[in-house]
């Protein structure tokens, strides 16, 4: 139990253009989503939390108008990365949190991982 | 504020011996410890955690955990190392409010047959 799935796994984009990700929790409802972003040999940094029906909080230096993130269902979260640039490429993780105590404590269960590369 | 210190950026052992990987931290309140593992090109996978009770936490894989009050360390141990165990390992902290986790910088360890 407790999966989270990410969509796409990997994706090449070019310059300029827009890239969704899709976050989902596949038996459980999560009320809370978390959107991280992991450079290469590097911990990850929280982007941004999103909690269902309500607009996300992102952390401080986050742009919200370049990563977009719509979380409008129980299990469903997404992140638009706008008008993608090279500097954007790395690895986004996402992570679910259940509105209900799953074994035993409200964790975080994370996504495989999505890898972004803009050309 | 919250943080974790995982002072190695990488750990070097050799198969069959302990490992230990080494974590600190620094909160307000209750501590709320993880350690999760990362493949490459993988997201992170749970190894264990420390809410309270006994200081020494036990996990998935074999690893466990000590948890050090008066050190404030929570250092990830495992008695006898595999190859497959090489991996990157990240030690994080919950905040109690908002449920965010602060990880660490990560720890690469490598177990060399």
């Amino acid at each position: 139990g407790a999966v989270v799935s990410q969509h796409p796994s990997w994706v090449i984009c070019k310059s300029g253009t827009s890239v969704k990700i899709e976050c989902r929790s596949l038996d459980f409802q999560a009320t809370t989503m978390f959107w991280y972003r992991q450079f290469p040999k590097q911990s990850l940094m929280l982007m941004a939390t999103s909690n269902e029906g309500s607009k996300a909080t992102y952390e401080q230096g986050v742009e919200k108008d370049k990563f977009l993130i719509n979380h409008a269902s129980l299990t469903l979260s997404t992140l638009t990365v706008t008008s993608a640039h090279p500097e954007d490429s790395s690895f986004y993780i996402c992570s679910a949190r259940a509105g209900v105590v799953l074994a035993g404590s409200y964790e975080q269960y994370f996504g495989p991982g999505t890898r972004l590369t803009v050309t | 504020a919250q943080s974790v210190a995982q002072p190695e950026d990488q750990v070097n052992v050799a198969e069959g011996n302990p490992l230990t990987v080494k974590c600190t931290y620094s909160v307000s309140g209750n501590p709320y410890l993880f350690w999760y593992v990362q493949y490459p090109n993988r997201g992170l996978q749970f190894l264990l955690k420390y809410i309270t009770g006994d200081n020494l936490v036990k996990g998935s894989y074999g690893f466990e955990a000590e948890f050090n009050k008066s050190q404030t360390s929570f250092h990830l141990k495992k008695p006898s190392a595999l190859v497959s165990d090489s991996a990157l390992y990240f030690c994080a902290v919950r905040d109690d409010s908002s449920y965010k986790l602060i990880f660490g910088s990560g720890t690469r360890l490598l177990v060399r047959p």
